[in-house]
This record gives C-alpha cells, structure tokens and sequence, in this order.
C-alpha cells in the first residue's frame, strides 16, 4: 500500500523567513510526486509534478525537490499570500492509476 | 489551461433525498475522472475513478450504489448521492485527467454538502 508521510504538520513563519516542507513517501512503481496548494474550502491547486530521483522544479518562491524516498518543498522569502496547506501526493498503477495524498502541511506566513 | 469546475459550489439536502454533483473539464478532454472526498482538517481520500464510456471503478469501502458515478463525455462526469444521510456530509472534489499530457490531476473547486 502506497504511504505519504508530511512534515511538519504545521509551520509558522515570518515574512521572509525561509524554509523546506518535507514528503516521504513508499510506493510500488511511482508515477510522479506531486505537489499541490490548497487554500480553504477550494480544490487543490497543482503546483508540480517530479518524476525521476535528481529532479528539480521552480515556480516563483517555490523549489520542488525529489529523491528515491522524500521530497521536499523549499519556500524562499515566503509572503502572507503564501499561506495555505500545501498537500503532497504520489502516482502509482497502471491501467488502475490512482494518487494517494499525504495529510498536508499548513504553513502560515505572518507579516 | 486545465480548468475542471464542480456544481454546485454547496448544497443543502434533507435526510433522504439525492443529490447531484457535476464536474466538468472545460478546456480539454478527460480520458479519466477522479472523485474525493475530504472532511474538515483531513487529507483528500480516493472514492472512485472513472474512464468515459465505462463503469467506475470504486475504492476499498466506497458503497458503489450509494455514490453513483456517470462518465458520459469527454468533458463530465457526475456524482450523485443516493438516499442521504447527515453522515454523507462532507467536501466533495473531482479531478480530471487529460490521458495524452501525462499523469497531472487537475482538481475543481469542490462541492461542500451538507445534509441535515
């Protein structure tokens, strides 16, 4: 069975204070790590997708990393506007291709 | 690109009655079509997976002829739930798939119902 673990559960951080989210995850056969923002009461906003260990991608304040076992969401100079649950999941199957979600992280950025 | 919405964005049911939720991709074609269900501080949970033209396929615990999934076209697909009960309260979220831009899930913006 396919886990997602995230850490912490919730971060608090001041206006420009930098900082990781972490992902660790145990999958047969992954399909892609991906990483999704949810503010409340809205749908998940996809962020990115990795796919192979070594593998990185940018988006504005936002570095997604991966390894074989974790990933992490690196968030440089962090603004108020950055605040949301940032949720974690992993592809696996074939034919059968489902995510399975990682419980979030809630990070607040305070001003 | 990539939108999918959700209607109705909340609905208020009574004990008993069905509801229908609509998910629709409006600027490309989902060969599949995913259903979540997600309660208050919880992560999403997988309820089924449907493929245009095929029955859904239902996770582990997910009563299939309560939560009825329709895949007609390309571009919707429907939840509804049957004989609701004030447990079946909950936020409500598709996504969809566009099978030839790899294995991104597009999400909408969730359907909150409430059944009192």
């Amino acid at each position: 069975e396919d886990q997602v673990t995230q850490s912490p559960e919730a971060l608090r951080l001041q206006e420009g204070e930098s900082s990781s989210l972490n992902c660790s995850y145990t999958v047969s056969g992954l399909r892609g790590l991906f990483w999704y923002r949810q503010d409340p009461g809205k749908g998940p906003e996809f962020l990115f997708t990795l796919y192979s260990a070594g593998e990185e991608k940018e988006k504005e304040r936002l570095k997604a990393t991966l390894t074989k076992k974790e990933s992490f969401l690196h968030i440089t100079a962090p603004k108020p506007e950055d605040s949301a649950t940032y949720l974690c999941a992993v592809g696996s199957g074939g034919s059968n291709y489902k995510l399975t979600f990682g419980k979030g992280t809630l990070l607040t950025v305070n001003p | 690109g990539a939108v999918v919405s959700q209607h109705p964005s909340w609905v208020i049911c009574k004990s008993g009655t069905s509801v229908k939720i609509e998910c629709r991709s409006l600027d490309f074609q989902a060969t599949t079509m995913f259903w979540y269900r997600q309660f208050p501080k919880q992560s999403l949970m997988l309820m089924a997976t449907s493929n245009e033209g095929s029955k859904a396929t239902y996770e582990q615990g997910v009563e299939k002829d309560k939560f009825l999934i329709n895949h007609a076209s390309l571009t919707l697909s429907t939840l509804t739930v049957t004989s609701a009960h004030p447990e079946d309260s909950s936020f409500y979220i598709c996504s969809a798939r566009e099978l030839s831009s790899g294995y991104e899930q597009y999400f909408g913006p969730g359907t909150r119902l409430t059944v009192t």
